[in-house]
């Protein structure tokens, strides 16, 4: 069965420091893709960073960066020089080249709650 | 990135009627939408999964005939909520997506909050 863990329900962080917030997977596929979210209090998901399975380099994005471990099986995302801005819900996403039906649709982790403190 | 608009942001009908939500790709062909649901400080839940011209493919436990969804064109989905209880009241979240490879990124819409009284 395929399914997403981030086994941190809550972190914090110092404004400026760096994070890292913890996901793993689980998949027989070989193939699939994965991506991390960020859900302020206003609701709105925003698309941060995107990790294919053959990508043979870990995804960067501003002062996004993915942790893309393979053969652990995880996808850790890390934000440097954190802002007080950067305080949200972050969630880790997966998709697989195989799902039942054809829309593949994502699989989704139960979130990771980071606040910044100044 | 590409914008995903969703009206209204806020809701609040009586029980028995009806809601409208609308969701809209602003500036790319969404030839795939999805709708969720979230419960307050939990994950999305996938409610149904929507391809332009065909039916919405329903998750396990969603009632179908309870929430309606329509993806007419390439750029608009609406899912209504008929005959609306409280406990339907919930965070809406649609987001869309230009095809269904691995890659493909979903973009969200600012979301529903529906208020049933």
């Amino acid at each position: 069965a395929q399914k997403i863990t981030q086994t941190q329900p809550g972190m914090f962080v110092q404004e400026k420091e760096a994070v890292t917030l913890d996901c793993t997977y689980d998949t027989s596929d070989p193939s699939y893709g994965l991506f991390w979210y960020k859900q302020p209090s206003s609701g709105e998901m925003i698309f941060l960073i995107y990790q294919g399975s053959y990508d043979q380099q870990n995804a960067t994005e501003g002062r996004y960066s993915l942790n893309f471990q393979k053969a652990r099986k995880s996808a850790n995302l890390v934000i440097s020089a954190s802002q007080l801005g950067d305080s949200a819900m972050y969630f880790c996403a997966m998709r697989a080249s195989y799902n039942a039906g054809n829309n593949r649709k994502l699989i989704w982790g139960l979130g990771t709650s980071l606040a910044v403190n100044p | 990135g590409a914008v995903v608009s969703q009206h209204p942001s806020r809701v609040i009908c009586k029980s028995g009627t009806s809601v409208k939500i609308e969701c809209r790709s602003l500036d790319f062909q969404a030839t795939t939408m999805f709708w969720y649901r979230q419960f307050p400080k939990k994950s999305l839940m996938l409610m149904a999964t929507s391809n332009e011209g065909s039916k919405a493919t329903y998750e396990q436990g969603v009632e179908k005939d309870k929430f309606l969804i329509n993806h007419a064109s390439l750029t608009l989905s609406t899912l209504t909520v008929t005959s609306a209880h409280p406990e339907d009241s919930s965070f809406y979240i649609c987001s869309a997506s230009a095809g269904v490879r691995i890659q493909e990124t979903q973009y969200f819409g600012p979301g529903t909050r529906l208020l049933v009284l």
